[in-house]
């Protein structure tokens, strides 16, 4: 079966501290990808970023940055002096590669506050 | 401007009727999807569609009717066999069934009175 965990339910942080997003998937597939969104208070869900499942190297944008390691099965998203503005909902997901129609297994979600 | 839309905004609408919930897309993509959204919970899909005249169902179709009759529209109708329809719905969207990424319209807000 295809899962994905977020634990933390919701996280509260004050302004410029970082913040790390758990992100837990199971999976049986040896080829998969990986993603984050983000959903502000307006409701739509905002792509950022996809990493499949032959690419274990970090990445960075900016103030966001990722933690892929597949033998832990973790995904996880850590944002640097975090901001007002990054208050919003994040999911992680999981789509299968070879299971067309490209449908997506969500998270439930964390909620983060950033307080100024 | 490329992009999903989606209307009405909120939707309210009596026990036993039936509602269509709107999603355009002007990206010229060939899949498009339906997920629902409840509180505490991640998105769920409902329905998708790969190419114009065909869909399928996905993890929760149950009360839930869809079309595609064009590749830029993918309407959603909520039947009064649904029996928890209060949530929020989100329409997606990618360039190909194959594509990795799926991008969202703003949603749609459904309340049963």
């Amino acid at each position: 079966a295809q899962k994905v965990t977020q634990a933390q339910t919701e996280i509260s942080v004050v302004e410029k501290e970082d913040v790390t997003l758990d992100c837990v998937y199971e999976t049986r597939d040896t080829t998969y990808y990986l993603f984050w969104y983000k959903q502000p208070p307006s409701g739509e869900l905002v792509f950022l970023i996809r990493r499949n499942s032959f690419d274990e190297q970090n990445e960075i944008s900016g103030r966001y940055s990722w933690n892929f390691q597949k033998s832990t099965s973790s995904f996880n998203f850590t944002i640097t002096a975090s901001q007002v503005v990054d208050s919003a909902v994040y999911f992680c997901a999981l789509r299968r590669s070879r299971e067309y129609g490209n449908k997506l297994v969500f998270g439930a979600g964390t909620i983060l506050r950033v307080k100024s | 401007d490329g992009g999903i839309t989606q209307s009405p905004k909120y939707l309210f609408r009596k026990e036993g009727q039936n509602v269509t919930l709107s999603c355009e897309q002007n990206l010229n993509h060939d899949a498009m999807y339906w997920y629902r959204q409840d509180p505490g919970q991640g998105l769920r899909l409902i329905y998708y569609s790969q190419i114009v005249n065909d869909f399928q169902k996905g993890d929760i179709a149950e009360g839930y009717s869809v079309s595609r009759e064009k590749k830029e529209s993918f309407p959603l109708t909520v039947t009064s066999a649904q029996k928890n329809p209060t949530a929020f719905y989100l329409c997606a969207s990618s360039r190909t069934p194959g594509a990795d990424t799926q991008y969202f319209g703003p949603g749609t807000r459904l309340t049963v009175l």
